[in-house]
């Protein structure tokens, strides 16, 4: 079946550093692929996504991109804020899994001033 | 638009006790999913609903679950009788139903069973 792998967490860096978050997944077909984040005490919000390979998704300085060739969808950020502090989700989407999300298990960020 | 509403947001009772937790979707969108999230287990789809109907309840955990969708604006979780294992995050999520879904999630309901 379809899965999802994330970096084990907890991940803590001092403002203006370069964060990546490694995801890679298992899916057959063509999956989209999704960045989700959860502040404190909220529900997960999408960040952004990517719906073919190459594609790249972007928002709010974060960037990914689709990679076929090894299944990957690595979150990136050039300078984190103390406010990017949350956890985040890696998942995706498979057309024949009646548009359900598989997600990772999530990677615990802490951004120190 | 309002969002994914839930209610309650914190739910403590006891156990054997029942427990109805409340998802009114975004309108428009005919999809709805209900997740629990636990440190230990991360964040489990429960069950499925399209257009009212459900399609898929093979993450609800036993027959102490049940979740309905009388109407597209509506759905309930009910959990009887609660046991101290089901305390954890439920979330709702929604999304329409079309093409490349993006899922909108509640804020969730934080419940703990005594």
């Amino acid at each position: 079946g379809d899965s999802v792998t994330q970096m084990e967490g907890p991940v803590t860096l001092s403002e203006e550093a370069f964060l990546t978050i490694n995801c890679t997944y298992t899916a057959t077909g063509y999956p989209s692929l999704f960045w989700y984040v959860q502040y404190p005490g909220e529900g997960l919000q999408l960040l952004l996504k990517a719906t073919k390979a190459d594609d790249k998704g972007s928002n709010k300085g974060f960037e990914a991109t689709y990679r076929k060739e090894t299944t990957s969808f690595h979150l990136e950020k050039g300078s984190v804020q103390v406010s990017d502090s949350a956890v985040y989700f890696c998942a995706l989407s498979n057309s024949g899994s009646a548009r359900q999300l598989t997600f990772g298990s999530g990677t615990q960020l802490t951004v120190l001033p | 638009d309002a969002g994914v509403i839930q209610s309650p947001r914190h739910e403590v009772t006891e156990m054997g006790q029942e427990v109805t937790l409340r998802c009114k979707p975004i309108s428009g969108h005919n999809s709805l999913f209900w997740y629990r999230q636990t440190m230990m287990r991360g964040l489990e789809l429960l069950i499925y609903f399209n257009n009212n109907v459900p399609i898929d309840d093979s993450g609800m955990p036993e027959d102490r679950f049940s979740a309905k969708m009388p109407n597209a604006s509506f759905s309930t979780l009910k959990i009887q009788p609660s046991e101290p294992r089901d305390s954890a995050v439920y979330f709702c999520a929604s999304s329409t139903g079309q093409g490349i879904d993006t899922q909108y999630f509640g804020p969730g309901t934080r419940l703990t069973v005594l």
